[in-house]
C-alpha cells in the first residue's frame, strides 16, 4: 500500500479531460509540502511531468495542469491524445518515515 | 544530462550484485541523488539517497541493512551494493538526480526527480 492514493485506471475518450487524484495525508501533502507528478510510457523510465504542485518542465504540452489543495493533489489531462496512453504517479515527501520520499501507487490513463 | 545503470542480472537468493549508475551532462557533485525501483507490473518505490559528499545516507526499510548507496564523484558515478538478496527484490532498478533536495541538520530534504535513467533489471531467483 502506497502512502500516497491513487485510482487504479482513468480512461477517457481523445479529446476528454481526465483527472487523476492523490491522496495523502497531514505528514505529507497536507504538511506543505509539494507534489510532482512524472509520466511514464510503456517499456520506458517514469519522465518528470509536473513540479512543484502546478509547475510544467519546457516541453511538457499545456494540456497537462496540476494542482493541490489540504491533503490532496490532482493531475489533469484535457483535449487527451492517444500518446497520453500512460502510467502517472505523484510524489512528494513525508516527515515521518524512515526515508523521505513517497510515491503514490499509479493511475493507468487509457485513451479509449 | 544523462543517467546509465548497468549491473543488472539474475542471482540466486541470498547472493550480493552492485549496480552502478553513470552520469553525465552535470555537475555530478552538486546533488542528491537517489536509487528508485518498480517490481514488474507495479509502482514505483524509493531505495536509498545519498547525499552531494556521499558522507550522509538514507534507506527505505526494505533496503536497511542489506543495501548500501555510494557515489564517486570523481568517476560521476552512482553505486547501489545489495547483499542479502530476496525473490522480492526483483524490479528495474532506477537511479534519478535529484532538483533542489539538500541535506541539512534535519536530515534529507528530498524534492523531485528530473532526470532518471533508463533503468537496470534485477532478477532474484534460484
Amino acid at each position: 500500500q502506497s502512502v500516497l492514493t491513487q485510482p487504479p485506471s482513468v480512461s477517457g475518450a481523445p479529446g476528454q479531460r481526465v483527472t487523476i487524484s492523490c491522496t495523502g495525508s497531514s505528514s505529507n501533502i497536507g504538511a506543505g509540502y509539494d507534489v510532482h507528478w512524472y509520466q511514464q510510457l510503456p517499456g520506458t523510465a517514469p519522465k518528470l511531468l509536473i513540479y512543484a504542485n502546478t509547475n510544467r518542465p519546457s516541453g511538457v504540452p499545456d494540456r497537462f495542469s496540476a494542482s493541490k489543495s489540504g491533503t490532496s493533489a490532482s493531475l489533469a489531462i484535457t483535449g487527451l491524445q492517444a500518446e497520453d496512453e500512460a502510467d502517472y504517479y505523484c510524489q512528494s515527501y513525508d516527515n515521518t518515515l524512515s526515508g523521505d520520499v513517497v510515491f503514490g501507487g499509479g493511475t493507468k490513463v487509457t485513451v479509449l | 544530462v544523462q543517467l546509465v545503470e548497468s549491473g543488472g542480472g539474475v542471482v540466486q537468493p541470498g547472493r550480493s550484485l552492485r549496480l552502478s549508475c553513470a552520469a553525465s551532462g552535470f555537475t555530478f557533485s552538486h546533488y542528491l541523488v537517489h536509487w528508485v525501483r518498480q517490481t514488474p507490473g507495479k509502482g514505483l518505490e524509493w531505495v536509498a539517497v545519498i547525499s552531494v559528499d556521499g558522507t550522509k545516507t538514507s534507506y527505505a526499510d526494505s533496503a536497511k541493512g542489506r543495501f548500501t548507496i555510494s557515489r564517486d564523484n570523481s568517476k560521476n558515478t552512482l553505486y547501489l551494493q545489495m547483499n542479502y538478496l530476496r525473490p522480492e527484490d526483483t524490479a528495474v532498478y532506477y537511479c534519478a538526480r535529484d532538483n533542489g533536495g539538500y541535506y541539512d541538520d534535519s536530515g534529507f530534504q528530498s524534492y523531485y526527480f528530473d532526470s532518471w535513467g533508463q533503468g537496470t533489471l534485477v532478477t532474484v531467483s534460484s
